[in-house]
Parts: structure tokens; C-alpha cells; sequence
């Protein structure tokens, strides 16, 4: 259990464009998901978290007219890049998590999807 | 404020035992994370410790003491597949992770 996958795994795009990113918990509901920026030898940058429903809260210094988050369902969150630029070229990785547990996974814990890798160029 | 600290690098061989540490410190605490993370991948959940002690799963363990605001994971019977970065993060009191740099661990023959 607690299979999370992400689509696309890899885009290059031209500066400018828009790039959406599907997140998916397969095999549980996720109340709550995350999305993540990771630079190269760099650790986890959390960028915002969104509960299914409800508007995500965005961690300080993140865009959020930028980086569109949608949780609309329990499996289904997207992160929409907008206007990306070379500077947003990055690795970007959800997680998600059910909170009640009722999946039987263990509460609180984050499954990562196998992540993103954007480069705009 | 709210810190994680661990190693940035560590080298064992393979077969032996290789211990990360970990400190935390958070506004109140809902667990442990331990997290695995090979190069060029996203992370895959390790182990998770609320109360004090030691949980053990197959050749990995993972230790917990509050009072201390440490954890520890002990790698067992090293393989060259071990070779990756080790996540520590600590959740708050508003269940929000606090990850830590990630610990790279070299495994040499």
C-alpha cells in the first residue's frame, strides 16, 4: 500500500510557459499533500500544503500566484509552474498523507511520489 | 526556532554497521521520520518513532529518546545498495515535518 505516482516524470519546456504536474495517491485517500522542491545536493524544500477542499497554505517565500495548487479529490493534487522561467528548473516532488488513518497507514507518515524533473530552458 | 541536525557525510563499509544521529529541536513533537533518499530519486519511508525506545525492522533500526531530542539509524550488515542519503525530520505540534540536510552515507567494499 501507499503507492503515490506523479506525472509527468520529466518535462522540458520553453521560458515562459505554463507546466502542470499531476500527484496521485493510488492505493489511499490523502487527506492532506505535499509539494516539495529539491535542487541539486540540496535537502527538501517544502513549498506549500494543501488539504483536499480547501486552499493550500504556502510556506514563506514561495509564490503562490506562481506555483497554482489545486487539491480538488483525495487522490488528486496538481502544481501548475506558471510563466516558468530557467530558475525554476528543479526537481519537484509531492507526498501525501492520510491523517485518519482510515487506510490503515500509519497517521502522519509522508509518501513520496518518485518526483518531477523540470527544466525550462 | 526549530532545527534538525545531522551529519553531512559518512563512509562504512560493506558488512559492517554504520550509526546516523540525529538531534531535533521542535515547538512540541509528534514523531520521528527517518527517511531514504538514493541520488537522482524521491524519498521512501524508513521509520516513524513516537515513544522512547528502539524499533527494529529487518536490518534497519531506528531509536527514539524525547527527553534528548535524539534519534538514531542503524544500518546493519551494510550493503552497497545502503548507499544513499539518510532524511531525518521531526513533526511539530502542527504536524508540520522539520527535515533535516540529509545524512550522505558512502558504503565501500
Amino acid at each position: 500500500g501507499a503507492v503515490v505516482s506523479q506525472h509527468p516524470s520529466w518535462v522540458i519546456c520553453k521560458s515562459g510557459t505554463s507546466v502542470k504536474i499531476e500527484c496521485r495517491s493510488l492505493d489511499f485517500q490523502a487527506t492532506t499533500m505535499f509539494w516539495y522542491r529539491q535542487f541539486p545536493k540540496q535537502s527538501l524544500m517544502l513549498m506549500a500544503t494543501s488539504n483536499e477542499g480547501s486552499k493550500a497554505t504556502y510556506e514563506q517565500g514561495v509564490e503562490k500566484d506562481k506555483f497554482l495548487i489545486n487539491h480538488a479529490s483525495l487522490t488528486l493534487s496538481t502544481l501548475t509552474v506558471t510563466s516558468a522561467h530557467p530558475e525554476d528548473s528543479s526537481f519537484y516532488i509531492c507526498s501525501a498523507s492520510d491523517r485518519g488513518q482510515a487506510s490503515g497507514l500509519m497517521s502522519e507518515t509522508q509518501y513520496f511520489g518518485p518526483g518531477t524533473r523540470l527544466l525550462v530552458l | 526556532g526549530q532545527n534538525i541536525d545531522q551529519p553531512t557525510e559518512m563512509t562504512a563499509t560493506e558488512g559492517a554497521i554504520v550509526q546516523i544521529n540525529c538531534t531535533y529541536q521542535t515547538s512540541g513533537f509528534n514523531g520521528l521520520f527517518w527517511y531514504q533518499q538514493h541520488a537522482g530519486e524521491a524519498p521512501t519511508f524508513l521509520s516513524y518513532n513516537v515513544l522512547d525506545g528502539l524499533e527494529e525492522k529487518g536490518r534497519f533500526s531506528s531509536f527514539l529518546s524525547r527527553s534528548k531530542g535524539y534519534s538514531y539509524l542503524l544500518l546493519k550488515e551494510l550493503q552497497m545498495k545502503d548507499s544513499a542519503s539518510y532524511l531525518c525530520a521531526a513533526m511539530d505540534s502542527n504536524y508540520q515535518l522539520i527535515w533535516g540536510a540529509g545524512t550522505k552515507l558512502i558504503i565501500k567494499p
